[in-house]
């Protein structure tokens, strides 16, 4: 059971390229979740899907998109990388609340870096 | 909109000894979660406990427990006896809830640091 697997774990970017973070769970959760985490900050989130075909924007959504065609994966787009999303990015899943405590399970992040 | 207050950017003990992490949140929800997770140096997001705003009693996980006060809208993390290996940061989240999915809202951190 490997659980929230995230690629690339490094990445820098220059101005204006376009990539995809790849985020893939073997849980079997519905509901998936991007975060951003700048130095010295907490995790906002960018994006989330509580189930396949259905996403809907989190806090700090602009300059990325989402998809969810299956129930493992949820990847990141992020088009004309700018300077400002350089962060560390960590995709998390969870079970429904009715299910338990509803803890998020999240991976060990991409570090990525826009010069 | 709800939000998470942790006060302490750092906070450092001697290994041995109990910590209380301080937490404080805003909501006009009366149903929420609260939960804390480390982020050790390396990086990864690790859940620590949980508490349920109508659950009766504190959370404890091992040496691990939630000093929840509702009134004050308090949910501190007490480490007790803490380790070398507690050094770390520590993160308070608040769920909100949409369609079934957890919204956590994060507050900023407090580093712990253990002396030995």
């Amino acid at each position: 059971n490997a659980g929230v697997t995230q690629t690339p774990k490094f990445r820098i970017l220059k101005i204006g390229q376009s990539m995809t973070l790849q985020c893939t769970q073997d849980m079997n959760h519905n509901y998936m979740y991007w975060y951003r985490q700048d130095p010295g900050m907490g995790l906002k989130l960018i994006y989330y899907s509580v189930g396949a075909g259905i996403t809907d924007k989190g806090e700090v959504p602009n300059g990325y998109n989402v998809s969810r065609s299956t129930t493992e994966d949820f990847p990141l787009r992020l088009e004309l990388a700018a300077p400002s999303q350089t962060s560390v990015y960590f995709c998390a899943s969870s079970y429904s609340i009715s299910a338990g405590k509803g803890e998020q399970f999240f991976g060990p992040g991409t570090r990525l870096t826009v010069l | 909109a709800q939000k998470i207050t942790q006060t302490q950017p750092g906070m450092f003990v001697q290994e041995k000894e109990a910590v209380t992490l301080d937490c404080t949140y805003d909501t006009s929800d009366p149903s929420y979660g609260l939960f804390w997770y480390k982020q050790p140096s390396s990086g990864e997001m690790i859940f620590l406990i949980y508490q349920g705003s109508y659950d009766q009693q504190n959370a404890t996980e091992g040496r691990y427990s939630l000093n929840f006060q509702k009134a004050r809208k308090s949910a501190n993390l007490v480490i007790s006896a803490s380790q070398l290996g507690d050094s770390a940061m520590y993160f308070c989240a608040m769920r909100e809830s949409i369609q079934g999915a957890q919204k956590l809202v994060f507050g900023q951190g407090t580093r712990l640091t253990i002396n030995p």
